[in-house]
């Protein structure tokens, strides 16, 4: 069985400084590992995902993750934060080929001015 | 883009009602989801279809039952709805051949109220 953990419910940072959003994961077998953001009173949207090749996968809005395999992690970074990027983030992992998504119980950011 | 919508954002309702929440997707995806949404808990899993009239239990299927009658349209219904069914729901649609994406994509959300 796989599951995915986001050790920090919160993570308050102020404007303009770098966050790190930390996703480590347990699966016995490959996974695809994803990113999503959730702003206020919305769905969720992809940040990033890594699929294979190169560990360090850039995103949407600055963000980038990098996989590391021997750690079982997928951190999410951002060198400099805006107030809008106050928001919800989860980490997901899906065991390559099948359609089961496994979700983190998610990251709440909260820039500060 | 990829749109998912759900027919509504809010909804309330009482006790041992039957409710029924819809998502429409314009892609023409296969797969589609249906998400419950809890602080503390992330997204769990409650149906997934995989085709037309096909379905698949998710992590959390009790009290819950789904329709796919149409390869757009994926139905999720509250047979008598219930205060610990007072949620989050989100729907999502994914397709395997659609550039090997494997990405998920999510609907607004409608938050339910059972009272």
């Amino acid at each position: 069985a796989q599951s995915v953990t986001q050790l920090d419910s919160q993570v308050p940072v102020f404007e303009e400084a770098p966050v790190e959003l930390r996703c480590n994961y347990s699966s016995s077998v490959s996974v695809y590992l994803f990113w999503y953001v959730q702003y206020p009173n919305q769905g969720l949207q992809l940040l990033l995902k890594y699929l294979s090749g190169s560990t360090l996968v850039k995103g949407i809005n600055g963000f980038e993750a990098e996989f590391n395999k021997s750690q079982t992690s997928f951190h999410l970074r951002k060198p400099s934060v805006h107030i809008s990027d106050t928001a919800e983030y989860f980490c997901a992992v899906t065991p390559s080929g099948t359609y089961k998504y496994i979700f983190g119980t998610g990251t709440r950011l909260k820039v500060l001015a | 883009d990829v749109k998912v919508t759900q027919s509504s954002r809010y909804l309330v309702k009482r006790t041992g009602e039957k409710v029924f929440l819809e998502c429409v997707q314009d892609m023409d995806h296969e797969n589609m989801f249906w998400y419950r949404q809890d602080p503390g808990l992330g997204l769990r899993l409650i149906y997934f279809s995989y085709d037309v009239k096909m379905k698949e239990k998710g992590d959390i299927p009790e009290g819950y039952s789904v329709s796919r009658e149409k390869k757009e349209r994926f139905s999720l219904i509250l047979e008598s709805a219930s205060t610990n069914q007072t949620s989050m729901y989100l729907c999502a649609s994914h397709s395997w051949g659609q550039g090997d994406s494997y990405e998920q994509y999510f609907g607004p959300g409608t938050r339910l109220t059972v009272t």
